[in-house]
């Protein structure tokens, strides 16, 4: 089984600044994939980055990236340069490899960007 | 290509009546999970499936919810005698295949009445 904690209900961030965001989680899975989704009002679920627990190097993508401690199972995601779009709700997600991938969620930290 | 439609975006059913919700994966795609959001809450799985068949049906309530994905034709999660409590929304994801990314829906906003 899989469990995901997310302890920041909510966040803020002075636009252009740098925030990050925690989770930590628990698998007993020795090899899995761990996520970051956004999830605006739309209520879409937009992907953000991702990371292979396999890989030691830390996932970027653009202004986004994570820092994993698989040894303390820790994820969390920075987010550099702040924009006003990245306002949303930040859901922290897991999934071992293979078939059945279902993906086990945190509860989500709402980050609120400030002019 | 079109992403993963959910239809429909909101759904109001009264206490008792029946809610069904569809998704149309993307094309390609033969690997559809359903998942629930409950307010101030993260997404839960409920079911996977492929083509004609349910592969894990794990987080689905063992009764009133069922889920099928056909041959040809969208997924359907359906829920009889809806409560209350049934109000969520309801997201499903697709998948190409068992390692690759899932891509979302914008999910079906179920109301009860």
């Amino acid at each position: 089984a899989q469990t995901v904690t997310q302890s920041q209900p909510e966040m803020s961030v002075q636009e252009a600044e740098t925030v990050t965001l925690s989770c930590t989680y628990d698998t007993s899975e020795s090899d899995y994939y761990l996520f970051w989704y956004k999830q605006p009002p739309s209520r879409q679920m937009i992907l953000v980055i991702r990371q292979e627990a396999y890989k030691q190097q830390n996932a970027t993508e653009n202004r986004f990236s994570v820092n994993f401690q698989k040894a303390a199972k820790s994820f969390s995601l920075k987010i550099s340069d702040s924009q006003l779009g990245d306002a949303a709700m930040y859901f922290c997600a897991s999934t071992r490899m293979g078939s059945a991938r279902q993906l086990t969620f945190g509860s989500g930290t709402q980050l609120t960007v400030l002019p | 290509n079109a992403g993963v439609m959910q239809n429909p975006r909101h759904l109001v059913r009264r206490r008792g009546q029946e809610a069904r919700l569809r998704c149309s994966p993307m094309k390609g795609h033969s690997h559809v999970y359903w998942y629930r959001q409950l307010p101030e809450e993260g997404l839960k799985f409920m079911v996977y499936l492929q083509k004609e068949n349910i592969i894990d049906e794990s987080g689905m309530p063992k009764e009133r919810f069922s889920a099928e994905f056909p041959k040809e034709g969208p997924s359907i999660l359906r829920i009889q005698q809806v409560v209350r409590g049934d109000s969520a929304a309801y997201f499903c994801a697709s998948l190409q295949g068992a390692n690759t990314e899932a891509f979302f829906g914008q999910g079906t906003r179920l109301t009860v009445v």
